[in-house]
């Protein structure tokens, strides 16, 4: 399978300590974005890269979020001192921008439940 | 700060019928998109629209972009159970896109 890949799928973890997310896109892509979703609600924009640069944070991206993608190709979102509103689906997408449009291809989420 | 609006937020209804659901702004979007969500699934692209006035079909599905390009809306003809999830509209805003709440559709045999 040639999808987005993200892991873990599920992470159950206490306030206080820390989680690190993992995504990998589809190989050609080089545009890779990162999403948080709460129930009820659609994607909200975190950050995205391209290649290896982060060109763009929301607002919503606290000091204790910090995201990276080393080489242009996998990336990683951790949370530090994770706080009980951090729980989410975080989303991880990417795509390959030909023209005005831009089709993102996501992942199926790491369900992160902070407890 | 560029707002999609999705009504309704929620959709029940027995297999066969139509229905529609609305994505509305108040901000002018180069390209507006629409995808299907599944619980515990990321969302999956189903079209983008890029012109005023725009119509795409696919199979039972119709998308229409308003001529302002500032809303859109999505008809489903003779629903079937397994287009059951969460319909969102999606904007092109700078860099990123940027989401609707959604509307949760179920359907019903």
């Amino acid at each position: 399978d040639t999808g987005v890949s993200q892991d873990p799928r599920h992470k159950i973890t206490k306030r206080g300590q820390n989680v690190t997310f993992r995504c990998d896109p589809i190989s050609e892509h080089n545009r890779l974005y990162w999403y948080r979703q709460t129930l009820g609600q659609g994607p909200e924009f975190l950050t995205y890269f391209q290649n290896e640069a982060q060109l763009e944070k929301s607002r919503l991206l606290s000091d204790r979020f910090s995201a990276e993608r080393p080489k242009g190709s996998f990336s990683t979102l951790e949370i530090q001192r994770t706080e009980q509103g951090d729980s989410a689906m975080y989303l991880c997408a990417s795509s390959l921008k030909q023209g005005h449009s831009e089709k993102l291809f996501f992942g199926s989420g790491t369900q992160l439940s902070v407890l | 700060t560029q707002l999609l609006e999705q009504s309704p937020q929620f959709l029940s209804i027995q297999e066969g019928e139509n229905l529609t659901v609305y994505c509305n702004s108040s901000s002018v979007f180069s390209s507006l998109q629409w995808y299907r969500q599944e619980p515990g699934e990321g969302p999956v692209l189903l079209v983008t629209v890029v012109t005023g006035g725009e119509v795409k079909k696919l199979k039972r599905l119709t998308f229409q972009f308003g001529d302002a390009r500032k809303d859109s809306s999505l008809h489903i003809t003779a629903a079937q159970t397994g287009d059951t999830g969460l319909y969102l509209c999606a904007g092109a805003g700078g860099n990123k896109l940027v989401f609707g709440a959604g509307t949760i559709l179920r359907v019903k045999s």
